[in-house]
């Protein structure tokens, strides 16, 4: 069935480091992917999205790219805030169903 | 304001006791869906309906029952056989046709059994 893997967390950076967070997926075919951000006690909000091999999605300052050839849609940002500090999910759209597989989720911590 | 509203915030129930959540939508959205999520781990599917008046089983369904009688309602009930109830209930609706990829998640219920 289908899968969504990512770093695990806590990730502490100070205030304007690059981001990155790693996630893979296994699917069959090409599933839409997702960025979805949690605030504490919130639902979830769409960050960014993908819906095909080599689209690159972005929101916010925050960007990540479709890649079949590894399987891969790793979250990227140049220069973190505080206010970015939140829980990052990724997830993939399950084709028939039409539902959502989410990976564990990915906590991010900004320091002054 | 388009969105999608969850009540209540906050839920306490008893042991043995049946309890529902509320899910609606004014985003004129087909489907609809009931996901859990338990701290540290991401969000499991329960429950989801493409259409009004059908519905189908997600990955964790037992011990929990809902209803889509109407387009903009979706409303799930924790029933006494769901073993271990206490988690995090988010509710989510998306379109159909075209942009049918689009997920959106309304603010959550914290059930708490006590």
């Amino acid at each position: 069935g289908n899968s969504v893997t990512q770093m695990e967390g806590p990730v502490t950076l100070s205030e304007e480091a690059f981001l990155t967070i790693n996630c893979t997926y296994t699917a069959t075919g090409y599933p839409s992917l997702f960025w979805y951000v949690q605030y504490p006690g919130e639902g979830l909000q769409l960050l960014l999205k993908a819906t095909k091999a080599d689209d690159k999605g972005s929101n916010k300052g925050f960007e990540a790219t479709y890649r079949k050839e590894t399987t891969s849609f790793h979250l990227e940002k140049g220069s973190v805030q505080v206010s970015d500090s939140a829980v990052y999910f990724c997830a993939l759209l399950d084709t028939g169903r039409r539902a959502l597989t989410f990976g564990s989720g990915t906590r991010l911590q900004v320091q002054p | 304001d388009g969105g999608i509203t969850q009540s209540p915030k906050y839920l306490f129930r008893k042991e043995g006791q049946n309890v529902t959540l509320s899910c609606e939508q004014n985003l004129n959205h087909d489907a609809m869906y009931w996901y859990r999520q338990d701290p540290g781990q991401g969000l499991r599917l329960i429950y989801y309906s493409q259409i009004v008046n059908d519905f189908q089983k997600g990955d964790i369904a037992e011990g929990y029952s809902v209803s889509r009688e109407k387009k903009e309602s979706f409303p799930l009930t924790v029933t006494s056989a769901q073993k271990n109830p206490t988690a995090f209930y988010l509710c989510a609706s998306a379109s159909a046709g075209a942009n049918t990829d689009t997920q959106y998640f309304g603010p959550g219920t914290r059930l708490t059994v006590l």
